[in-house]
């Protein structure tokens, strides 16, 4: 069974650093692409990044493009979201989620990690 | 890029078939055949529910089907259950520099 588990999430201050980790484990990590999406308190779901299987390829969304990078490391079964300049808005649920291809088929996500930018 | 749209809302008795909309544009629901649908229970991860538009998970129901016309995709469930009451998002590949974007989210209610 597919499982990913996201780590790293925590109260950061508006302009910090934070970096998550999503552990991949019981497939071939290095055979799909991942994403981290989002969802604020009460919100809807907010797709932010996107890495292909190499590492090669990646998208990010406006709203983060810019501060957020996206890596992985195929070695250790491992995807990361380095996050800088925090902002408010920013706070939010966030969740790692693998696909096999182009297209957001996303078929097996994380618990998800929360981060809070606050003061 | 802005979300897709979505009712907010939908409801429909045990039985019931309900339909949900996601209108976007030329540039992503009506470009590609690249639309999924996912399933988010309060608290819990979101679900594959279809991809492409029409294709089904492994595991899930076929009372979920989907299409698409135009600018607009739409999920319908059939012989709605209670456990079928959540939130439901659709996605779509998209042209822009971004590559996907979500719809605002649509809360079905099973009365």
């Amino acid at each position: 069974q597919v499982h990913l588990v996201e780590s790293g999430g925590g109260l950061v201050k508006p302009g910090g650093s934070l970096r998550l980790s999503c552990a991949a484990s019981e497939f071939t990590f290095s055979d799909y692409y991942m994403s981290w999406i989002r969802q604020a308190p009460g919100k809807g779901l907010e797709w932010i990044s996107f890495i292909s299987s190499s590492g090669s390829t990646t998208y990010y969304a406006d709203s983060v493009r810019g501060r957020f990078t996206i890596s992985r490391d195929n070695a250790k079964n491992s995807l990361h979201l380095q996050m800088n300049s925090l902002r408010a808005e920013d706070t939010a649920v966030y969740y790692c989620a693998r696909s096999s291809y182009g297209s957001p088929n996303l078929d097996s996500w994380g618990q998800g990690t929360l981060v809070t930018v606050s003061s | 890029q802005s979300a897709l749209t979505q009712p907010a809302s939908v409801s429909g008795s045990p039985g019931q078939s309900i339909t949900i909309s996601c209108t976007g544009t030329s540039s992503d629901v009506g470009a590609y055949n690249y639309v999924s649908w996912y399933q988010q229970h309060p608290g819990k991860a979101p679900k594959l529910m279809l991809y492409d538009v029409t294709n089904r998970p492994s595991g899930v129901s076929n009372r979920f089907s989907g299409s698409k016309s135009g600018n607009t995709a739409s999920l319908t469930i059939s012989g709605l259950q209670a456990e079928d009451e959540a939130d439901y998002y659709c996605c779509s590949y998209t042209s822009s520099n971004t590559l996907w974007v979500f719809g605002g989210g649509t809360k079905l209610t099973v009365l």
